[in-house]
């Protein structure tokens, strides 16, 4: 069983349209990220929840709305989607904040 | 604000040679410290962490970082690197406020050539 899973791995859209990234895990933790990794390899944190609860919004876009019905999940919609916000995606957990991060193996947006 | 700096973008390196890859960060807090490492094409995973204690941790395939409070770094190195380590290598910290977040330095491409 996968940890932390995203669906999709792979998304090319055209620039304006709306699209979701969804993410799970099954390891039981209370917190959960969403980061961004651009072309150089970046890995800059979006949003962070903790027990459903939005903790970290870091100065993203409103057209970044981050969704989590429950702990186990934290989805990612996106509207408007611009060329910019091609990268891959990584949704990842965390149980305390003395453990490790568990990691999605991203999902990579293309917007064309 | 708090930040983490790896200074250099790519290490170059033979492979048997020893590799040392920079960690700053800024501190006025105590911390969590960990390095990830990036294969191509795919998520991160943990390379080593430090939380307390000894401040030399060590991974199962032979990678090291120290922990130097005075000098905010978490260096990682490795004393005879191969070709399956060329990958890249994030640093990453918790600071212990009371925000959950998790920050990351920019990388460091370690190339181990032939």
């Amino acid at each position: 069983d996968t940890a932390v899973s995203q669906t999709p791995k792979y998304l090319v859209t055209q620039m304006g349209n709306d699209k979701s990234i969804k993410c799970e895990q099954n390891l039981g933790h209370d917190t959960m990220y969403w980061y961004k990794q651009d072309s150089k390899k970046f890995l800059k944190i979006m949003f962070s929840y903790n027990n459903k609860e939005l903790i970290i919004n870091e100065t993203v876009p409103n057209r970044f709305s981050p969704k989590s019905p429950d702990k186990a999940h934290l989805n990612l919609h996106i509207n408007s989607l611009e060329l910019g916000d091609s990268a891959v995606y990584f949704c990842a957990s965390q149980g305390r904040v003395n453990t490790e991060a568990f990691f999605g193996q991203g999902t990579r947006l293309t917007v064309v | 604000a708090q930040s983490v700096t790896q200074l250099d973008s790519q290490v170059p390196v033979f492979e048997e040679a020893p590799v040392e890859l920079r960690c700053n960060y800024s501190s006025s807090v105590s911390v969590y410290l960990f390095w990830y490492v990036q294969y191509p094409n795919q998520g991160l995973q943990l390379l080593l962490k430090y939380l307390s204690g000894s401040t030399l941790v060590e991974s199962i395939n032979g990678f090291e970082a120290e922990f130097n409070k005075s000098q905010t770094s978490f260096h990682l190195r490795k004393p005879s690197v191969h070709i399956s380590d060329t990958a890249e290598y994030f640093c990453a910290v918790t600071w212990m406020d009371s925000s959950y977040k998790l920050i990351f330095g920019s990388g460091t491409r370690l190339l181990v050539r032939p």
